[in-house]
């Protein structure tokens, strides 16, 4: 296991409300990543950080927001929940260079929008 | 990043090797092949990861060819359990560490 906990696994939420989800890793790496995947889409990269308080934009960003004001836990915010953000969500962490460049995979939330 | 092709399905006798190409012609001479898996509802998994010569781990080999264009990953004797589709990924080196840029992958399907 690569010391990944996503939180919660699944929930259901209505269209217009906020919804926060929690990855925290035990590994002390440096990058954290939030992932969505989607039928016929593959992985995509939403947001990234590469160290507290530094986060960027990946290649689906709208709609969302994130935050990480601790190395171990990366926030991803949905300001405002849309039927089109009904998806798994994949945090992601790497140790960089330093440890091999490796990027290991959390279980995944299953979030639900109606 | 460089684009990866791969074959959308593939299937595999259990017990046999399992040989699954992909291709990365534009690959820039700083870029690795990283290899991934993702069984049905699961996280995706890391398999193996290499530049230009040849890897092997305790899961799989990585055979890169010599112009480094295409590479194929081997699952030497393959269990009804390495159904998964199979991600090719080659990845480039930023300030934000190493993103991965996944394609649609090879839905690998071993049969009994």
């Amino acid at each position: 296991d690569a010391g990944i906990t996503q939180s919660p696994r699944h929930k259901v939420t209505e269209t217009g409300t906020p919804v926060t989800l929690r990855c925290h890793q035990t590994e002390n790496h440096r990058y954290m990543y939030w992932y969505r995947q989607d039928p016929g889409h593959g992985l995509r990269l939403i947001h990234y950080s590469y160290g507290v308080k530094d986060t960027d934009k990946g290649e689906v960003s709208d709609g969302y927001s994130v935050s990480r004001s601790k190395t171990e836990d990366f926030l991803l915010t949905l300001e405002s929940a849309t039927s089109s953000q009904t998806s798994v969500y994949f945090c992601a962490i790497s140790g960089g260079r330093q440890l091999g460049n490796t990027i290991y995979f959390g279980e995944g939330s299953w979030l639900t929008v109606v | 990043d460089a684009k990866t092709t791969q074959p959308p399905s593939m299937d595999c006798a259990e017990g046999r090797a399992a040989n699954l190409p992909c291709n990365h012609s534009t690959i820039s001479g700083n870029e690795y092949v990283y290899w991934y898996r993702q069984i049905h509802s699961q996280g995706p998994q890391y398999i193996i990861h290499g530049l230009k010569n040849n890897e092997t781990n305790e899961m799989a080999s990585l055979i890169i060819t010599e112009d480094r264009k295409s590479s194929t990953l081997i699952l030497p004797h393959a269990t009804l359990r390495d159904t998964a589709v199979y991600y090719c990924i080659v990845r480039a080196f930023n300030n934000a560490g190493n993103m991965l840029t996944f394609g649609g992958g090879t839905r690998l399907m071993v049969k009994p």
